[in-house]
C-alpha cells in the first residue's frame, strides 16, 4: 500500500512558466515532508521541507504548501528553469526527522528552453 | 567533504552469485541507511543503521539481504545468492542526529549503485 502517492509519472512547462508538482499521503501521523531533486546517474539531493505545523514553506523560487485536512502537499518553483529539468521525489515521515523517510515514486519534470 | 561513497557504480552479476554493495558515508554523521530504487516500487528503505547498530531492518526483502556496519565509516549490503528481481539501484545515504523537523538531519545520498543480475 503505497503511503505516498505521486500520480504525475511526468510534467513538462515552459521556462519562466510555473511548475507544480503533487504529492498525496494517506498516513496522518506523518507530520515532517521533503522534496528530493535528481539528476540521472546521481543520488536524490534534499529540496525543500515542511512540517505539519505549518502550510507553506519558501526558499527561493521553491514553495511547498501543506493542506492536512486534504492531505496534500505541492512544489511550486517559479520561474521554472532548464536547469530544474529532473525527478522530484516527495517524502514523507512521523518523527520530524529524516528516519524511516517514505518516498513516492517521484514525478520527471522537464522545462523546456 | 566527498559526500556519500559507493563502491561499486556498477555491478552485472549472473543469478546465483554473491554481490557486495560498500558506503562510505560522510564523516560525523551517525545514521545510515540503505534505499533500493526499482521502476515499480520507486524508492524503498531497506535497513537503517544509528551508531553503526542496525535498528530496522524490515525493509530487507528477505534471508537473502544482509547489511552490516563494522565501523562509523564503512558499510555493506550484501545479497547472496542473487535474482534477477534483485537488479536495482541501491542508495546508501547518511544524516545527523538534528533538531526534528529542522533542515540539519536531511538525508545525503551517495550515487548509488546500479545492479543488473543475469
Amino acid at each position: 500500500d503505497q503511503q505516498v502517492k505521486q500520480n504525475s509519472p511526468s510534467l513538462s512547462v515552459q521556462e519562466g512558466r510555473i511548475s507544480i508538482l503533487n504529492c498525496d499521503y494517506t498516513n496522518s501521523m506523518f507530520d515532517y515532508f521533503l522534496w528530493y531533486k535528481k539528476y540521472p546517474a546521481e543520488g536524490p539531493t534534499f529540496l525543500i521541507s515542511i512540517s505539519s505545523i505549518k502550510d507553506k514553506n519558501e526558499d527561493g523560487r521553491f514553495t511547498v504548501f501543506l493542506n492536512k485536512s486534504a492531505k496534500h502537499l505541492s512544489l511550486h518553483i517559479v520561474p521554472s528553469q532548464p536547469g530544474d529539468s529532473a525527478v522530484y521525489f516527495c517524502a514523507a515521515s512521523n518523527r520530524g526527522g529524516s528516519e524511516k523517510l517514505v518516498f513516492g515514486k517521484g514525478t520527471k519534470l522537464t522545462v523546456n528552453p | 567533504d566527498a559526500g556519500v561513497i559507493q563502491s561499486p557504480r556498477h555491478e552485472v552479476t549472473e543469478m546465483g552469485q554473491e554481490v557486495t554493495l560498500r558506503c562510505k558515508p560522510i564523516s560525523g554523521h551517525d545514521y545510515l541507511f540503505w534505499y533500493r530504487q526499482t521502476m515499480m516500487r520507486g524508492l524503498e528503505l531497506l535497513i537503517y543503521f544509528n551508531n553503526n547498530v542496525p535498528i530496522d531492518d524490515s525493509g530487507m526483502p528477505e534471508d537473502r539481504f544482509s547489511a552490516k556496519m563494522p565501523n562509523a565509516s564503512f558499510s555493506t549490503l550484501k545479497i547472496q545468492p542473487s535474482e534477477p528481481r534483485d537488479s536495482a539501484v541501491y542508495f546508501c545515504a547518511s544524516s545527523l542526529t538534528g533538531t526534528p523537523f529542522s533542515g540539519a538531519n536531511v538525508l545525503t545520498f551517495g550515487a548509488g549503485s546500479r545492479l543488473t543480475v543475469l
